[in-house]
């Protein structure tokens, strides 16, 4: 079975710094998708980046970027240039792509708290 | 505009009385799926759906019911509440599953925070 361990349970980045949550993931498959969710204390639930495990490049999205290595099974975010409205928790998150493992579902991480100092 | 509304977004209730967790979708997904999140646990996947009448368990299905006699609506049923289902609950839905349709986002409702005392 697949897992997600996010080993940071609390971040901290002074405005205008740069941050960056870990996530690792553990699968047997060869491919899947990777995904960034951030959650603001408003509880929704939004898409920060995605990955396709297929692709080498790693996935940029304005200020988020991730550093996806596949062989160590590692997918982190970076966040550049923080700002207030970054503060949220973030999860990391795994879909199988194909298979008979497919069933639609998104494997979580534990989430990361993060804050952002004025 | 294109989204998931699930309803109430609080419940408070007593353990043993049935509970309905309303799910609707507008976008036309094929895949529905309900989540709850808890501290330190991340989301679990409860039940998902592929398609209408097509039902299935997730990782945490105990004590939870849902059906999908329609396309739009996904409703998550407690028949008997019990404190340790307090919890945020997610209802997310997609495009089917289908070979390049994967990697479409799950799209969330809001969150139905419940409480069983």
């Amino acid at each position: 079975a697949q897992t997600v361990t996010q080993s940071q349970p609390e971040m901290s980045v002074q405005e205008a710094e740069t941050v960056t949550l870990s996530c690792t993931y553990d699968t047997s498959e060869s491919d899947y998708y990777l995904f960034w969710y951030k959650q603001p204390p408003s509880r929704q639930m939004i898409l920060v980046i995605r990955q396709e495990a297929y692709k080498q490049q790693n996935a940029t999205e304005n200020r988020f970027s991730v550093n996806f290595q596949k062989a160590a099974k590692s997918f982190s975010l970076k966040i550049s240039d923080s700002q207030l409205g970054d503060a949220a928790m973030y999860f990391c998150a795994y879909r199988s792509a194909h298979g008979s493992s497919n069933t639609g579902k998104l494997i979580f991480g534990q989430g990361t708290t993060l804050q952002v100092k004025p | 505009e294109a989204q998931v509304t699930q309803n109430p977004r609080y419940l408070i209730t007593v353990t043993g009385k049935k509970l309905t967790v309303t799910c609707s979708q507008n976008m036309n997904h094929e895949y529905m799926s309900w989540y709850r999140q808890d501290p330190g646990l991340g989301l679990r996947q409860i039940y998902y759906s592929m398609n209408v009448e097509v039902t299935d368990k997730g990782d945490v299905p105990e004590g939870y019911k849902v059906s999908r006699k329609e396309k739009r609506n996904f409703p998550l049923i407690l028949e008997s509440p019990s404190p340790n289902q307090t919890s945020l609950y997610f209802c997310a839905s997609s495009f089917r599953r289908s070979a390049g349709q994967n990697n479409s986002p799950l799209h969330f409702g809001n969150g139905t925070r419940l409480t069983v005392t």
